[in-house]
């Protein structure tokens, strides 16, 4: 499957700890982006990617949470000193330049 | 920045009739308009998109609209069907290096037998 795969599924913190999620985005996507999408919300944006360099960051993307893409294939996104309200599904979603974004499956975050 | 309101929030319907979600936006700058079906625990999965040069497009079942004066696009799926019951969101973009993507608040679909 050359799917956007993310890992892992799903990560149970508690509150303070760090956590990292991976992307990989279909091959030859150059752009990559993050979202997060807390319940019964639609996905909300947070970062963007072309090839390694970082476009875009919404307001919504404290200085807690920092996103690299050092080789332009995949990407990682970093929550630091987590807090309960970062509990949400956070997506990614892979295009190649201006065309449809496919989001993979999600990472699920539980913060205690 | 951009705004999608999306209604209906929840929507029942028998299997076969048709279900209409509708969704409007307020960049009128706003070019690229995809609709994603989401089912419990996954991702999105795009099922159509249109562009704003384009008034509607068709794939099956699936129809989209789009009234640029009015700023307004819809979805239409006909002779719908059980495993149509899923999440619906709309979603616009700038289009071009502004590319993210604003999305509605959802619609959740149950098609009942």
């Amino acid at each position: 499957d050359t799917g956007v795969s993310q890992n892992p599924r799903h990560k149970i913190t508690k509150r303070g700890q760090n956590v990292t999620f991976r992307c990989d985005p279909i091959s030859e996507h150059n752009r990559l982006y993050w979202y997060r999408q807390t319940l019964g919300q639609g996905p909300e944006f947070l970062t963007y990617f072309q090839n390694e360099a970082q476009l875009e960051k919404s307001r919504l993307l404290s200085d807690r949470f920092s996103a690299e893409r050092p080789k332009g294939s995949f990407s990682t996104l970093e929550i630091q000193r987590t807090e309960q309200g970062d509990s949400a599904m956070y997506l990614c979603a892979s295009s190649f330049s201006l065309e449809t974004q496919y989001f993979g499956p999600g990472t699920r975050l539980l913060v205690l | 920045g951009e705004n999608v309101e999306q209604h209906p929030s929840t929507l029942s319907v028998q299997e076969g009739d048709s279900a209409v979600i509708k969704c409007t936006y307020s960049d009128s700058a706003s070019n690229y308009f995809p609709w994603y079906k989401q089912e419990l625990g996954k991702g999105p999965q795009l099922i159509i998109d249109i562009r704003s040069n384009v008034g509607e497009k068709k794939d099956q079942r699936i129809a989209v609209t789009l009234n640029k004066t009015a700023k307004h696009f819809s979805l239409h799926i006909t002779e719908t069907q059980p495993e149509d019951s899923a999440v619906y969101f709309c979603a616009a973009s700038l289009g071009g290096t502004a590319s993210k993507l604003t999305f509605g608040t959802g619609t959740r679909l149950q098609v009942t037998l």
